[in-house]
This record gives C-alpha cells, structure tokens and sequence, in this order.
C-alpha cells in the first residue's frame, strides 16, 4: 500500500501569511494527488486535484505542484476562513491519506 | 447539483454489523466511483473502499475483508456493511464521488457524514 506523509502535522500563522504544506509518497504516484480542506464537524472540501489543477470555485490563493513522489500545497496570504486541516489524498492505487496538517490562528 | 444523503444506525455493540446507505440524488450515477470513507474522533480519514454501478468493488485491504459494498442502481444507492465491528470502528462514516479530471479521480462530492459509535 502506499502512504502518505504529511508535514508539519500543525502550523501556526497569520493572516496575510503564506503557508506551505508538504506531502511525500512513499512511492512515485505521477501527479495522482489530490489537497482537502476540513473545517470542524464538516466533510472535507476538494482544493486541488491532479497535483496542480484547482476545484471550480477555489480562490486562487491555494496553489499546488509536485509530482512523483514530492507536492507542496501553498496558501498565499491566509485568510481567517482558511484556519482549518488540509489532507493530501493519493488515487494512483486506490486511495490513500495523509495525516493531515491543521492550520491555527497565531 | 448533485447531492449525497446517507443513513444507518448510529449506536452499535460490539461483534455488530455497521449498516449505512447512501442515495445520490441528481447528476449520473453510472458514470463515476463511489466511496466510504470514514474518520476517527479527532484523526485523520481513512478510505474504506468503493464500487461503481456495475458492481465492481475494490477495498482497504486493513478491513480483512469485513467490508462489503454493494449498490443498487434503481435506486441510485450504495451500501456499506462492516462486520464484527469494535470500539476502533468509531468514527464519522462518509459517501463521497470519485469523479474523473481527464486522468485523474478526486473525491468532489461528499455525504454529510454519519456518526457510527460502537460501545457495550
């Protein structure tokens, strides 16, 4: 099975920061990775499918790239809405998930 | 707009089977995967396994075969049972769409999620 490794586990920033998340395959998925956002008590959102391709409707302040075994999720200037946990999500071979990354208010 | 509902029982014992349903309302249903994915109080997801309309299945292969889905195309549904189930089972049980980006598959439509507790 493939696993996914996500990093840091959690963040604190501000708003107007930029935010990088990593996420690393433990085998070369091409670019079968996808990001998520989950608010509390909510179903995660899809961001970014496709390593770099965003989801209508996702503000372009989220950002992907990578591929092989290497992706980065950017949020360029946060946003109080953007407080939340970001999973990585592989679908090279079934489906795999990060730990997850939560993003907190400093 | 497509839209997933899910339903089943909530509180189960121990060595229970864990039954939910979730029915797709609007857009195509043979077109595209259909997951389980479920979550832990406070962990991270865990993906569960899928089926598409013709009934073809694949698993997460730590379930040891406890898992079976299966789907109803008449009804535009697809059913998730996990037997023998334990306290580790716990979690918030979600259906969700794989949809198809050219080569790649996301999950872009999500139910709105079950809490299943398993306690004596």
């Amino acid at each position: 099975d493939i696993q996914m490794t996500q990093s840091p586990s959690s963040l604190s920033a501000s708003v107007g920061d930029r935010v990088t998340i990593t996420c690393r395959a433990s085998q070369s998925i091409s670019s079968n990775l996808n990001w998520y956002q989950q608010k509390p008590g909510k179903a995660p959102k899809l961001l970014i499918y496709a390593a770099s391709s965003s989801q209508s409707g996702v503000p372009p302040r989220f950002s992907g790239s990578g591929s092989g075994t290497d992706f980065i999720l950017t949020i360029f200037s946060l946003q109080p809405e953007d407080f939340a946990t970001y999973y990585c999500q592989q679908s090279y071979s079934t489906s795999t998930f990060g730990q997850g990354t939560k993003v907190e208010i400093k | 707009q497509v839209q997933l509902h899910q339903w089943g029982a909530g509180l189960l014992r121990p060595s229970e089977t864990l039954s939910l349903t979730c029915t797709v309302y609007g857009g195509s249903f043979s077109t595209y995967y259909w997951s389980w994915i479920r979550q832990p109080p406070g962990k991270g997801l865990e993906w569960v396994g899928e089926i598409n309309h013709s009934g073809s299945t694949n698993y997460n292969s730590s379930l040891k075969s406890r898992a079976t889905i299966s789907v109803d195309t008449s009804k535009n549904q697809f059913s998730l049972n996990l037997t023998s189930v334990t306290a580790a089972d716990t979690a918030v049980y979600y259906c969700a769409r794989e949809n198809i980006f050219a080569e790649w598959t996301a999950f872009d439509i999500w139910g709105q999620g079950t809490m299943v507790t398993v306690s004596s």
